[in-house]
Order: C-alpha cells, then structure tokens, then sequence
C-alpha cells in the first residue's frame, strides 16, 4: 500500500517568513496530492491540491509543487501570518482506480508555529 | 449551518463498555467515512462507504462496527472498548468513490479509562 512521509514535524517561523513543508510517497500510482490544515479542536481542511498532470499549483500565499519523478512533493507558505498556526497534513490518493481509490494516505503532520 | 456534524464531541468511558458515535452530512455526498487521528496526531482510514456500502475497510478490529442508515449518515458503534481505543475520531465525507475533496466534522476525542 501506499506510504506518506512528511517532514518536518515541527516548524517554526517569524510573521513574514516563509515555511515549507515536504513529503514523499511510495506508490507510482498515486495521482492526487491535497493539503489539509488542521487548527485545535476542529477537523482537517483542505486548503490546496495537486494532480499528478500538473508540477506547480497556487492560490494566494500557498503553493504545491510535485516532483513525479522523485515522488515528492512540498507546500510553501509565503509571507506567514499567525493564523497559519495550525497542523498540516500531505496526503496521497488515486483518483482513477485501483485498490486504493477513494482513500486518502496522510502523512504524519507538521505543526507550524507562526510567531507574531 | 454544520456541513458535517459528529456528536458527541467528547466520550469518556470504562473500560469494556459498548459506545456509538453518530456523523450526518448536508452536503449531499455519497460518500462516507470514518477516520482515527491518534494521540501523535497521525490520521488513518477506517472505513468507507458510498450510498450505503462498505468500500474500504482497513483492517479494524470487529470490534469496530460502522453502520450507514442512508447516504447521509454514517455511525460508528464500538463494543468492548479497549485503553488503545482512545483517540479522535473524525467522520468526514465526498462526493463520489474516488474521495477528491474530504469535508471533516469537528471529531469525537474517546477516552477510555
């Protein structure tokens, strides 16, 4: 099956810095790569996503970019404010078939810190 | 107006006891699901359905029984719980099999003393 490592565990930056988180994954299959936020007490939110068709995505401060080749992929937060504080979460999924479609493989989380 | 909504929010029991935890989504989608998020925060599938059938079931003890009334609810009842059980549950749903968007509920913490 599909595994997800996530990297760091922890990060800490300065508002107005920049943070970047990195994951790999093991399944060549795999073709769809989200990002989830989680703030305390509240479930995870999907803040960006990626398919395997595409190197480079970005809304706003954030951006994902994918490495197929390397089977990896990171998340990049520009210009970091305190209310990015949160647990974020890669995972890996195929979206076309396959045993393990329809199922989300998360890595195992970095809690960011955004010092004011 | 709560998209996904799990009660309770908070379960504390003994050991040995038999618990339900109940998700409903308004959202319309098909598909249903149950997820553990452990105390390392590491969040792992349980079990999935769509439009009431079991599609992935990730090797969860039998003690574990979820149960999907109709497509828009999707309860987890746990007998005989056990200390290793504690956790955060998040029920969570999409639409259509092949997940894509993941809304979660605020999660269930279980405490089994």
């Amino acid at each position: 099956g599909e595994n997800v490592e996530q990297h760091p565990s922890t990060l800490s930056v300065q508002e107005g810095d920049s943070a970047v988180i990195k994951c790999t994954y093991s399944d060549s299959a795999s073709n769809y790569f989200p990002w989830y936020k989680q703030e305390l007490g509240k479930g995870p939110q999907l803040i960006i996503d990626i398919r395997s068709n595409v190197g480079e995505k970005k809304d706003q401060r954030i951006a994902v970019t994918l490495n197929k080749t390397a089977k990896h992929f990171s998340l990049h937060i520009t210009e970091t404010q305190p209310e990015d504080s949160a647990v974020y979460f890669c995972a890996a999924s195929q979206l076309d078939g396959g045993t393990s479609y329809g199922k989300l493989t998360f890595g195992q989380g970095t809690i960011l810190t955004v010092h004011p | 107006d709560t998209a996904v909504s799990q009660t309770p929010k908070y379960l504390v029991t003994q050991m040995g006891n038999d618990k339900s935890i109940k998700c409903e989504q308004n959202l319309g989608h098909d598909t249903m699901y149950w997820y553990k998020q452990d105390s390392k925060k590491f969040l792992k599938i349980m079990f999935s359905y769509n439009n009431k059938e079991l599609i992935i079931n990730e090797t969860v003890p039998n003690r574990f029984s979820p149960k999907s009334p109709d497509k828009a609810h999707l309860n987890l009842h746990i007998n005989s719980l056990e200390l290793g059980d504690s956790a955060v549950y998040f029920c969570a749903s999409s639409q259509a099999y092949r997940g894509k968007k993941l809304f979660f509920g605020s999660g269930t913490q279980l405490s089994v003393l």
